[in-house]
């Protein structure tokens, strides 16, 4: 089994309406990100969190939030869906290291189209 | 805004010639990380190389990290066709997260 996955892979939604993108990991991790893919842009980060009760902001958070239900689960929701935020999402994980980032660890990417 | 930029952004060689891309920052930086993307998926870590390091070898890759330059290089040798896919780089700012480039595009031609 993979060991970061991420629920729905294929979403098609409305203009306003509201989602929410899952994330489960099974390797212990305690980091947990969620970036946005748009072509040509490379990732970009939306939400980080260290633990369930530290949750940060990334570079393009507006239109999200994030919710850290347990270690393993980070949920991304986007309140009012807009046609700009069209993209591929990712989870990743990686583990407590000191100051420095380690190696992260990806999902498989969720494709969503805001119609 | 991306900290790291992947230079070329498309690259086309043939099956068992090497392929170089290079990656360039702008602030200091714990370490310096590439990744590949095959399409449309994930993607995988290949290799870490910290500040304090200058080259690193792992199978078929070799990075290099210059940093008076602020730049790092990925070579792949032997190339394959499996190796197609783009390859991100990602710096760490000593802020608890990584800013990924735009990538480069490889394409192995058989």
């Amino acid at each position: 089994d993979a060991d970061v996955t991420q629920t729905p892979r294929n979403r098609i939604t409305k203009t306003g309406k509201r989602i929410m993108l899952e994330c489960s990991q099974t390797k212990g991790h305690d980091r947990m990100y969620w970036y946005r893919q748009d072509p040509g842009l490379g990732l970009r980060l939306i939400y980080y969190s260290f633990d369930v009760k530290d949750i940060n902001k990334g570079e393009i958070s507006d239109g999200y939030s994030v919710s850290r239900q347990a270690q393993a689960k980070f949920s991304l929701s986007l309140e009012s869906a807009i046609p700009n935020q069209t993209a591929l999402y990712f989870c990743a994980t990686s583990d407590l290291s000191g100051y420095q980032s380690d190696t992260q660890y990806f999902g498989p990417g969720t494709r969503l189209t805001v119609l | 805004s991306q900290q790291g930029e992947e230079d070329p952004q498309a690259l086309s060689i043939q099956e068992g010639e090497n392929a170089t891309m290079n990656c360039s920052y702008k602030t200091s930086i714990n370490n310096l990380q590439w990744y590949r993307q095959n399409s449309g998926r994930g993607l995988v870590h290949l290799i870490l190389i910290r500040s304090n390091e200058r080259e690193k070898h792992s199978g078929r890759l070799r990075v290099t990290l210059d940093t008076s330059k602020k730049s790092s290089s990925l070579l792949i040798t032997a190339s394959r066709a499996a190796d197609t896919a783009s390859y991100f780089c990602a710096t760490d700012k000593n802020d608890y997260k990584l800013s990924f480039g735009a990538g480069t595009t490889v394409t192995v031609r058989a």
